[in-house]
């Protein structure tokens, strides 16, 4: 079955220009995250949705971050104003639901390596 | 706060030779235990897990146990080949949280 896909898998941009990245979960998949995976970094947690619900979004690393998720599946992160250190590889993850050890599997997608100049 | 420790690499081994990666943890409750592996220009893929003190997670020759004694989840293999050579990363989630805590990866790499 499909996986995880997430587009576009490279952005380049210029320095203070939005951009949105877009991640389609697994379907049935009712939990979905974003992490950011900068170089020689590992993976910083941003934000999850249960259901199009996001309960804590204290991650974001800025109000420049937001992320949205629509019709319990779709998830577009969005980057306002873009700055060098947003130069990173940017993961979506879903998995079944949150809480059920049975459950707890993320599955990852490729990731979108965005590059500011 | 939870937290996840791995053992820096690079690793670099020949083939069939014996693979050690060390995790150790901290983490309130009882979370479950990953490893993650990522190989070159590919996304993350789940390796193995367990969740709960004591069970081992083995996969492709990989295991790991989840010792709450030592709060930790080494990864082991006893021969590594060439096609191993990728990024492990150790995780771990709380139970009934949504926050996975993931170490900062181990490359290895395989020499023929």
């Amino acid at each position: 079955g499909a996986g995880v896909s997430q587009s576009p898998s490279n952005k380049v941009t210029e320095k203070g220009k939005d951009v949105e990245l877009r991640c389609d979960p697994i379907s049935g998949h009712t939990a979905l995250y974003w992490y950011r995976q900068s170089l020689g970094q590992g993976l910083e947690f941003l934000i999850y949705f249960q259901g199009n619900s996001a309960p804590d979004k204290s991650g974001l690393p800025s109000d420049r971050f937001s992320a949205e998720r629509t019709g319990g599946s779709v998830s577009t992160l969005t980057i306002q104003r873009t700055q060098q250190e947003d130069s990173a590889v940017y993961l979506c993850a879903s998995s079944l639901a949150i809480g059920g050890a049975d459950t707890d599997t993320q599955y990852f997608g490729p990731g979108t390596r965005l590059t500011v100049l | 706060g939870n937290s996840v420790t791995q053992m820096e690499g690079p690793v670099t081994l020949s083939e069939e030779a014996f693979l050690t990666i060390n995790c150790t943890y901290t983490a309130t409750g009882y979370p479950s235990l990953f490893w993650y592996v990522q190989y070159p220009g590919e996304g993350l893929q789940l390796l193995l897990k367990a969740t709960k003190a004591d069970d081992k997670g083995s996969n492709k020759g990989f295991e790991a146990t989840y010792r709450k004694e030592t709060t930790s989840f080494h990864l082991e293999k006893g021969s590594v080949q060439v096609s191993d050579s990728a990024v492990y990363f150790c995780a771990l989630v709380s139970s009934g949280t949504y926050k996975y805590i993931f170490g900062t990866g181990t490359r290895l790499k395989v020499l023929a």
